[in-house]
């Protein structure tokens, strides 16, 4: 079974671009979730998605936001970047919301930077 | 609000030497507990997690880490190193609230060095 897949992998944008990272989950997974990872503030959640909705969503600001599609697939976009957004951004797929139950399966990452 | 703090943003160990990674976190009512791995240039893999039941919790590659609610505390532990440990490991918490459950909290993570 194909695990957590995210494209690009790798993004240079330069600060006020906009861009929209994506997210496939494993074959099944209906919920995603999405953290910033960066040296000083570490892993960070910014948003779940279960069946298209959102579900739960972290303390960041509006630039930040996210959907998710009928095929359970999810993008995040990010408006007027700045130089702080730079980051790796992961996505994790679970089967279903209870997180006590259902192991969250992380994706290898998009290395966003922001020039 | 739950958090969780990680002893020592860097840990060496020498080869087959003891492998033992400390968490400590805070939480309201019983927490969720988890630790993942991190191999350079990857996502994040699950090693193990305690929800309820048994205090010990045994993972993949010979990782265990007991959670002693006493201390609060969910320390990983490996008896022999192995060069592959060499990774950054994360402690993570979700607490069980009457809306759901929470995301993910993360500690700063521990970057393991095993030497030769």
């Amino acid at each position: 079974k194909a695990g957590v897949t995210q494209t690009p992998r790798y993004l240079i944008k330069t600060r006020g671009q906009q861009v929209t990272l994506s997210c496939s989950p494993i074959s099944g997974h209906r919920s995603v979730s999405w953290y910033q990872q960066t040296p000083g503030q570490g892993l960070q959640f910014l948003f779940e998605y279960f069946s298209e909705t959102q579900r739960n969503k972290g303390n960041f600001p509006g630039r930040f936001s996210g959907r998710q599609f009928s095929n359970s697939r999810s993008e995040m976009n990010v408006s007027t970047l700045e130089l702080g957004d730079s980051a790796l951004y992961l996505c994790a797929s679970s089967l279903a919301f209870d997180h006590q139950t259902d192991t969250q399966y992380f994706g290898p990452g998009t290395r966003l930077t922001v020039l | 609000a739950q958090s969780v703090t990680q002893l020592g943003s860097h840990v060496s160990v020498s080869e087959g030497a003891l492998v033992l990674l400390r968490c400590n976190y805070s939480s309201s009512v019983p927490p969720y507990l988890f630790w993942y791995v991190q191999y350079p240039n990857q996502g994040l893999q699950l090693l193990l997690k305690y929800t309820t039941g048994a205090t010990l919790v045994k993972g993949i590659n010979g990782f265990e880490a007991e959670f002693k609610k006493s201390e609060t505390s969910f320390h990983l532990t490996k008896p022999s190193a192995h060069m592959s440990d060499a990774a950054e490991y994360f402690c993570a918490v979700i607490e069980l609230t009457v809306s759901g459950n929470t995301p993910l909290v993360f500690g700063k993570g521990t970057r393991l060095s095993v030497i030769a």
